[in-house]
C-alpha cells in the first residue's frame, strides 16, 4: 500500500514561512492535494494538483513537489494559519492516501 | 454553491449496521462528472477514505473496508449514502461526505457528523 509521511509537528513565528512535508515513493509522479483542518470543522482544501490554489485561499499558500517529497509553503504565517494540515494523493494500488497530518503551531 | 449535509443515527450499537445519508444542495448529483465520497475521522486521529460512487452509479471502496462498506445513490432525492456493516468500537469515527476522489480533490465537504459505537 501506498504510505505518505507528514511531520507530526510544525512550529513558526508569526511572519515566517512555514513549510510542511508530504513523503511518499515518487510521489512526484502524483497529484496532491492539501488539506487545512481547524479545531472542529471540517477539511478545507487550500492547494490541489501540487500547486494550484482554489479561489479564495490566499496567495500565501502555495505547493511544490518533486521526486519524493511535497511541500506545502504558507508564507507570512498568521495566528489564523494554526491548523492540522493533510496532504492527499490517488494510488493505482491504494486509490485515495491521506497523510498523516501534520499540526501547524503559530508560535 | 454546492452545500453537503451529512445525517443519520449518532449511536448505533456493535455489530450492527451504520447508515448515513448526504444531502446535496445548489447542484444535481447527477450533473456532470463527479465522485462522490464518504471520509471518517477516529478522535484526535487523521483522515480515512471509505470509498466513492460515480455519477454513472459505479463504486469504489478502501481495501481495508470494502468487505463491510456499501455506497449508494439516489438522484431523485440528490443524496448519496452510506452504509457499514459489522460495527465496533474502531468505527467510532466523524464521517464527512465530500465531492470528490479518484485524483480529484475533495472540494466540498459537508460537516461532518459523529457517530459512536456503543451497546
Amino acid at each position: 500500500s501506498y504510505v505518505l509521511t507528514q511531520p507530526p509537528s510544525v512550529s513558526v513565528a508569526p511572519g515566517k514561512t512555514a513549510r510542511i512535508t508530504c513523503g511518499g515513493n515518487n510521489i512526484g509522479s502524483k497529484s496532491v492535494h492539501w488539506y487545512q483542518q481547524k479545531p472542529g470543522q471540517a477539511p478545507v482544501l487550500v492547494i490541489y494538483y501540487d500547486s494550484d490554489r482554489p479561489s479564495g485561499i490566499p496567495e500565501r499558500f502555495s505547493g511544490s513537489n518533486s521526486g519524493n517529497t511535497a511541500t506545502l509553503t504558507i508564507s507570512r504565517v498568521e495566528a489564523g494559519d494554526e491548523a492540522d494540515y493533510y496532504c492527499q494523493v490517488w494510488d493505482s494500488s491504494s486509490d485515495v492516501v491521506f497523510g498523516g497530518g501534520t499540526k501547524l503551531t503559530v508560535l | 454553491q454546492v452545500q453537503l449535509q451529512e445525517s443519520g443515527p449518532g449511536l448505533v450499537k456493535p455489530s450492527q449496521t451504520l447508515s448515513l445519508t448526504c444531502t446535496v444542495s445548489g447542484g444535481s448529483i447527477s450533473s456532470g462528472s463527479y465522485y462522490w465520497s464518504w471520509i471518517r475521522q477516529p478522535a484526535g486521529k487523521g483522515l480515512e477514505w471509505i470509498g466513492r460512487i460515480y455519477t454513472s452509479g459505479s463504486t469504489n471502496y478502501n481495501p481495508s473496508l470494502k468487505s463491510r462498506v456499501t455506497i449508494s445513490v439516489d438522484t431523485s432525492k440528490n443524496q448519496f449514502s452510506l452504509k457499514l456493516s459489522s460495527v465496533t468500537a474502531a468505527d467510532t469515527a466523524v464521517y464527512y461526505c465530500a465531492r470528490g476522489g479518484n485524483d480529484v480533490p475533495f472540494d466540498y465537504w459537508g460537516q461532518g457528523t459523529l457517530v459512536t459505537v456503543s451497546s
